[in-house]
């Protein structure tokens, strides 16, 4: 099984519809990311999160809101969807966690959610 | 500002033959950093990582990358390539605070 799995994999919507996605670790990590990836711009961080109760904004937040349910579980919303956030979505950890060699500076990501708004 | 550039957005090269991917880098301090890559419909996988220490550092897949202080670069290398190398590859810096600034991504085409 994936240590970071994101759910849904591929979603369709329509302009104004909210939607979430979702993720969830099995890594015992403490802090978790939200990117957004585009054609040419790589990835650009879009919230994350140190621990349960630290939420902050990355750089491009605007449009987006995230929920850390518990330490293994980060969401993201879109409150109204708009066309020019189609894009692909990735979830990363980072954080102490289980096991011998790991530092808070290495993230490990979730093999993505493809998202189009219509 | 941190920033990262990497100057090629498509790279084609012969199977067998030698790879170098450029990264270069701007931040105030020393940085820590990475070589991601994605391959088609899959996430980021770490290829490398540096924190300190030697500036040759060796990586997953016969991949290595030489942090130049000088430069502010941090090219990766392979000395001969394989068509399951296909894929984008991003550099990315970070610091102690735990955050990462990515590259734009080079996509690397590898032909028969």
């Amino acid at each position: 099984d994936a240590d970071v799995t994101q759910t849904p994999r591929n979603r369709i919507t329509k302009t104004g519809k909210r939607i979430m996605l979702e993720c969830s670790q099995t890594k015992g990590h403490d802090r978790m990311y939200w990117y957004r990836q585009d054609p040419g711009l790589g990835l650009r961080l879009i919230y994350y999160s140190f621990d349960v109760k630290d939420i902050n904004k990355g750089e491009i937040s605007d449009g987006y809101s995230v929920s850390r349910q518990a330490q293994a579980k980060f969401s993201l919303s879109l409150e109204s969807a708009i066309p020019n956030q189609t894009a692909l979505y990735f979830c990363a950890t980072s954080g102490e966690g289980i096991g011998v060699g790991l530092t808070k500076n290495i993230q490990y990501f979730g093999a993505g959610t493809r998202l189009s708004v219509l | 500002a941190q920033s990262v550039t990497q100057p090629d957005i498509h790279i084609t090269v012969s199977e067998g033959a030698s790879l170098e991917l450029r990264c270069n880098y701007s931040y105030g301090a020393t940085p820590y950093l990475f070589w991601y890559v994605q391959s088609p419909g899959q996430g980021l996988q770490l290829l490398l990582k540096y924190f300190s220490g030697d500036t040759l550092v060796q990586g997953i897949k016969g991949f290595e990358a030489e942090f130049k202080r000088s430069q502010s670069s941090f090219n990766l290398r392979k000395p001969s390539v394989h068509w399951s190398d296909a894929a984008e590859y991003f550099c990315a810096v970070g610091n102690q605070g735990g955050k990462l600034i990515f590259g734009q991504g080079t996509e690397l085409s590898v032909k028969p």
